[in-house]
């Protein structure tokens, strides 16, 4: 079978860092993608980590520990607008991706 | 150029009726994907597209769903004797090909509500 594990809920302050962890149990993995969905909005790509290590893309940080089954999504410099959810996603093969059930980011003056 | 369309935005039909979401994916792009998110949960992967290939069929939840896709473009997902558990957010991506798969463009997706 194919699961994924993040936390459902994260409460943050603006400018503050957080973590958002993702575990993976899948039959294919080929590298894991990180998304970012606002309220009734559309998925966005954030970032992709095919081999172990730490991705940086401005604000955002993407790691992977392929031995672990492990990744995160690190957010520095916390804004009101990063109040979203967020999903890690396990590319499988064919290019299909696996979603978490996400994690809602709420960012507090 | 444009983003991923799809059409209807809305949809609302009663139980046992037919439907059918269209999807317009970026120009050039070779892989289509289709989801589908219930309120507040995850995306659910349905079926993908490589040109008008579906190699993988393995999301769609029963024989009332089928989806095809013709000249490498625009694709339908229809659900036939809609039931209540459809009601969701259909929601369409695609890559540039199917090796890209890791960053796909989502459109703003068709929310189905059946009554």
């Amino acid at each position: 079978g194919q699961s994924l594990e993040q936390p459902s809920e994260v409460t943050a302050v603006e400018g503050a860092i957080v973590q958002i962890n993702c575990t993976y149990q899948t039959s294919g993995f080929y590298g894991l993608s990180w998304y970012q969905q606002h309220d009734g909005g559309a998925p966005t790509f954030l970032s992709y980590n095919a081999l172990d290590g730490l991705e940086e893309t401005g604000r955002f940080s993407s790691f992977l520990s392929r031995s672990d089954s492990y990744g995160y999504l690190l957010l520095q410099e916390l804004q009101m607008k990063d109040s979203a959810s967020y999903f890690c996603a396990v590319r499988a093969a064919g290019g299909k991706l696996i979603f978490g059930q996400g994690t809602e980011l709420s960012v507090k003056p | 150029g444009a983003g991923v369309s799809q059409s209807p935005s809305n949809k609302v039909t009663e139980k046992g009726k037919d439907v059918e979401l269209r999807c317009d994916p970026i120009s050039g792009h070779t892989a289509l994907y289709w989801y589908r998110q219930s309120l507040g949960q995850g995306l659910e992967f349905l079926i993908y597209f490589q040109g008008n290939s579906a190699p993988d069929k393995s999301g769609l939840p029963s024989d009332r769903f089928s989806a095809e896709r013709t000249g490498g473009s625009v694709s339908t997902l229809t659900i036939q004797r809609t039931q209540q558990e459809d009601s969701a957010v259909y929601l369409c991506a695609s890559s540039l090909d199917e090796g890209q798969g890791y960053e796909q463009y989502f459109g703003p997706g068709t929310r189905l509500t059946v009554t």
